[in-house]
């Protein structure tokens, strides 16, 4: 029944490190999407994707890049990860035309330390 | 910014409808109002959505005001497992590769 699964629940890792966070979905849908949550800032875009190897920006790309090479995996990337990307990851996918629901996964909580 | 208006957090007793207000005065005539919750340490899920007719589904109804600029998401019996955080959201219809944009939602409390 698991319709977008995140590569991990939990995630430490050390200033400078580059991260990944990998996210499957298996509904076939064209657009993907990554969102950080931070307490009291909520839900905020970082990059989304309409389909495979196209993305665009969102509201905080900086110091975030992404690769989507097959449709149903898009993959979040912290060339140099830093203290202040601690937060949890959530990953969705909808339909391209939007018409349905957008699906989200379980999140990935990254701690940089 | 936000396009829409909820209040920060509400309580319901369990079993009675919960009732959560959203204001969206600017809305355009092609943008859907959704609904998405979120139960604490899990990712958001939607709830329901609609465009100017009222909406009901399995968990829930989706009340929009004659001139669109509100709404009302009603849980009919509400249950403990409904405390979240609810969103209201407005986006357009049909494609555009845009996400969906996020307030701060309302807190839902469901007294036992």
């Amino acid at each position: 029944d698991v319709k977008v699964t995140q590569s991990s629940r939990y995630l430490v890792k050390r200033t400078g490190e580059k991260v990944f966070l990998e996210c499957v979905q298996d509904m076939d849908h064209e657009n993907m999407f990554w969102y950080r949550q931070d307490p009291g800032l909520g839900l905020r875009l970082i990059y989304f994707s309409y389909d495979v190897k196209m993305k665009e920006k969102g509201d905080i790309p900086e110091g975030y890049s992404v690769s989507r090479e097959k449709k149903e995996r898009f993959s979040l990337i912290l060339e140099s990860a830093s203290t202040n990307q601690t937060s949890m990851y959530l990953c969705a996918s909808s339909p391209g035309d939007w018409v349905g629901e957008a699906f989200f996964g379980q999140g990935t909580r990254l701690t940089v330390v | 910014d936000a396009k829409t208006t909820q209040p920060t957090s509400m309580d319901c007793a369990e079993g009675r409808a919960a009732n959560l207000p959203c204001n969206h005065s600017t809305i355009s005539g092609n943008e859907y109002v959704y609904w998405y919750r979120q139960i604490h340490s899990q990712g958001p899920q939607y709830i329901i959505h609609g465009l100017k007719n009222n909406e009901t589904n399995e968990m829930a109804s989706l009340i929009i005001t004659e001139d669109r600029k509100s709404s009302t998401l009603i849980l009919p019996h509400a249950t403990l497992r409904d405390t979240a955080v609810y969103y209201c959201i407005v986006r357009i219809s049909g494609g555009g590769a845009d996400g969906l944009t996020f307030g701060k939602g309302t807190h839902l409390i469901i007294q036992p």
